[in-house]
């Protein structure tokens, strides 16, 4: 298995310039997630996905669009970079699984893919 | 809104010391905490996650606690080695039905050989 892959590593952009960055897993999880991380703030997370085709805001949405298409892919768009969205974006996938004693569901741990530095000049 | 706090920022140890990193939380309610490590450049790899119901979980040199009533987890890591150098985050997880992980921002590790 892959894992969770990003592409592309590296982009650099100019202002107005539009973008998609593709998240793929392998792993058939369910939940996707991309993430921002930038000096001083830590990560935090654009948008997210509980399924193909359903998508929703995180803590940092403006300026992003997602999609989630199919199971296995999730893409971040942005439509007129700016130079405030210089930063690495992280995808993240995870799934549900039954507790071990089967009365309940329990959320796993997020499993990252490597990442894509981008730069808006 | 939930706040996550790591202390120290960096700290440096000589290998083979046992160690433990400290993260605290602001909301007591939440639905399990992960601990990450993150290598220069790379993403993020998941070390153990403690669902609210635990009190630790430990993965070989690896030992997560959880106090909720006090707000607080540790990372213990025994016999530190130089490849135990990297950037450890610990995220907190809401509920059952939010995704949205909270973050601290992380103590960097440098272990000396």
């Amino acid at each position: 298995n892959a894992g969770v892959t990003q592409t592309p590593k590296f982009r650099v952009l100019k202002t107005g310039q539009s973008m998609t960055l593709l998240c793929a897993q392998d792993m058939n999880h369910e939940y996707m997630y991309w993430y921002r991380q930038d000096p001083g703030m830590g990560l935090r997370l654009i948008h997210y996905s509980v399924g193909e085709g359903t998508t929703a805001k995180g803590e940092v949405p403006d300026g992003y669009n997602v999609s989630r298409l199919k199971k296995q892919n999730f893409l971040l768009g942005l439509e007129s970079a700016a130079p405030s969205q210089t930063s690495v974006y992280f995808c993240a996938s995870s799934f549900l699984s039954w507790s071990a004693g089967g009365r309940d569901k329990r959320q796993s741990e997020q499993f990252f893919g490597p990442g894509t530095r981008l730069t808006v000049l | 809104k939930q706040e996550v706090t790591q202390i120290p920022a960096a700290l440096s140890v000589p290998e083979g010391e046992n160690l433990v990193l400290n993260c605290s939380f602001t909301d007591s309610a939440i639905y399990n905490l992960q601990w990450f490590r993150q290598d220069p450049g790379k993403g993020l790899t998941s070390l153990l996650l403690i669902q609210s119901s635990q009190r630790e979980q430990t993965s070989g040199r690896l030992n997560a606690s959880l106090d909720k009533s006090s707000g607080r987890s540790t990372l213990y890591i025994a016999a530190s080695q130089p490849g135990d150098s990297a950037t450890y985050l610990c995220a907190t997880s809401p509920g059952a039905g939010s995704y949205q992980l909270t973050f601290g921002k992380g103590t960097k590790l440098s272990v000396i050989p």
